[in-house]
């Protein structure tokens, strides 16, 4: 079945520094793909996505690009922030019933 | 914006008990969720409903049942709580997009 592979951390990262998170994928099909974000205490809330081979996903400075030669969509920010400490889930969705979730990367940034 | 409410966010039962969790959300989106959260293994899906009454079996419905009476209101129900169904509960919706849109969670300990 579809599965969805992520590094598990905890990440640590001083402020300003770069943050790659990897996520690599197996499915059947052309699924969608996507990053979520849990802050702490909340539930979970789309940071982006992407719908198809190329696509680059995008937001408050995060970028993933889904690249189906390599069955991979990792998150990339320039400079982290603080507030940017949370729980990151890499996860696919096919045809708007079957999701599949990554275990969770846990990200802190100390200041 | 889309709001996805869960009717507690601690609950603490005991084995045996009959325990419900509730989820309503306020976009009269077709298709609802429930997941469980536990470290390591990323969300796990229970069951889903895409109409009022219609429901299918997730990866992990052994020990759950599900109520879908109205189509704003998804129920979750362990029969028979156990201690190993303690975890944190988390219902979502589908909007456009594929995206999931989720509750804040519930946080249940079963002694």
């Amino acid at each position: 079945g579809d599965s969805v592979t992520q590094m598990e951390g905890p990440v640590t990262l001083s402020e300003e520094a770069f943050l790659t998170i990897n996520c690599t994928y197996t499915a059947t099909g052309y699924p969608s793909l996507f990053w979520y974000v849990q802050y702490p205490g909340e539930g979970l809330q789309l940071l982006l996505k992407a719908t198809k081979a190329d696509d680059k996903g995008s937001n408050k400075g995060f970028e993933a690009t889904y690249r189906k030669e390599t069955t991979s969509f990792h998150l990339e920010k320039g400079s982290v922030q603080v507030s940017d400490s949370a729980v990151y889930f890499c996860a696919l969705g096919n045809y708007g019933q079957n999701f599949v979730f990554g275990p969770g990367t846990r990200l802190s940034v100390l200041p | 914006d889309v709001k996805v409410t869960q009717s507690s966010r601690y609950l603490v039962k005991r084995t045996g008990e009959k325990v419900f969790l509730e989820c309503v959300q306020d976009m009269d989106h077709e298709n609802m969720f429930w997941y469980r959260q536990d470290p390591g293994l990323g969300l796990r899906l229970i069951y889903f409903s895409y109409d009022v009454k219609m429901k299918e079996k997730g990866d992990i419905p052994e020990g759950y049942s599900v109520s879908r009476e109205k189509k704003e209101r998804f129920s979750l129900i362990l029969e028979s709580a156990s201690t190993n169904q303690t975890s944190m509960y988390l219902c979502a919706t589908l909007g456009g997009g594929e995206t999931q849109y989720f509750g804040p969670g519930t946080r249940l300990l079963v002694l």
